[in-house]
């Protein structure tokens, strides 16, 4: 069975653009929630999607979005990139949003110049 | 807001010896807490977990505790070895309305086993 699939690994972008980043969960599993991780912060959590509505959001602003389609893929977001928003994003799917075992995709390392 | 604290930020043992990480969590409604390992440059995997209703869990040299009153988990490592090294993180799933649950984590701690 396939683990989380995250595309691209890499990504540079300049401040002021936007981004899509794409996440596929283990087969199966229909509940996938996206964390932003940096060395100073850990791991934050920014949303979880399930049956492609977004069921719980963390603390960030607007900029963050994202969505999640039939067959449980799921993207984010982010608009109008800032230098901080470098960071490695990693999303986590698990069976349902109760069954809490969650296994976490490779990330995508995101660079803002 | 909710709260996980991991403690210590970084610990350094020699070979063989055993490693012990501490979390405390806010919410005494948290009931699944799993511990994850990161090595450098690879996503965390989850390594053991234990819910609220059990006080101790064991896997060969790892073993998780419990204790709800404190509100308060730990991760033990015997007979460490090199591979061990990497950074964990714990996690508390606490409740965000209704029975939608979200995994909050600790900020990590640097494990390096010398050998």
């Amino acid at each position: 069975k396939a683990g989380v699939t995250q595309t691209p690994r890499y990504l540079i972008k300049t401040r002021g653009q936007q981004v899509t980043l794409s996440c596929s969960p283990i087969s199966g599993h229909r509940s996938v929630s996206w964390y932003q991780q940096t060395p100073g912060q850990g791991l934050q959590f920014l949303f979880e999607y399930f049956s492609e509505t977004q069921r719980n959001k963390g603390n960030f602003p607007g900029r963050f979005s994202g969505r999640q389609f039939s067959n449980s893929r799921s993207e984010m977001n982010v608009s109008t990139l800032e230098l901080g928003d470098s960071a490695l994003y990693l999303c986590a799917s698990s069976l349902t949003p109760e069954v809490t075992e969650a296994f976490f995709g490779q990330g995508t390392r995101l660079t803002v110049v | 807001g909710e709260n996980v604290e991991q403690h210590p930020s970084t610990l350094s043992v020699q070979e063989g010896d055993s490693a012990v990480i501490k979390c405390t969590y806010s919410d005494s409604a948290s009931n699944y807490f799993p511990w994850y390992k990161q090595e450098l440059g690879k996503r965390p995997q989850l390594i053991i977990d234990i819910r609220s209703n059990v006080g101790e869990k064991k896997d060969q040299r790892i073993a998780v505790t419990l204790n709800k009153t404190a509100k308060h988990f730990s991760l033990h490592i015997t007979e460490t070895q090199p591979e061990d090294s990497a950074v964990y993180f714990c996690a508390a799933s606490l409740p965000s309305g209704g029975s939608n649950y979200k995994l909050t984590f600790g900020k990590g701690t640097l494990l390096t086993v010398n050998p």
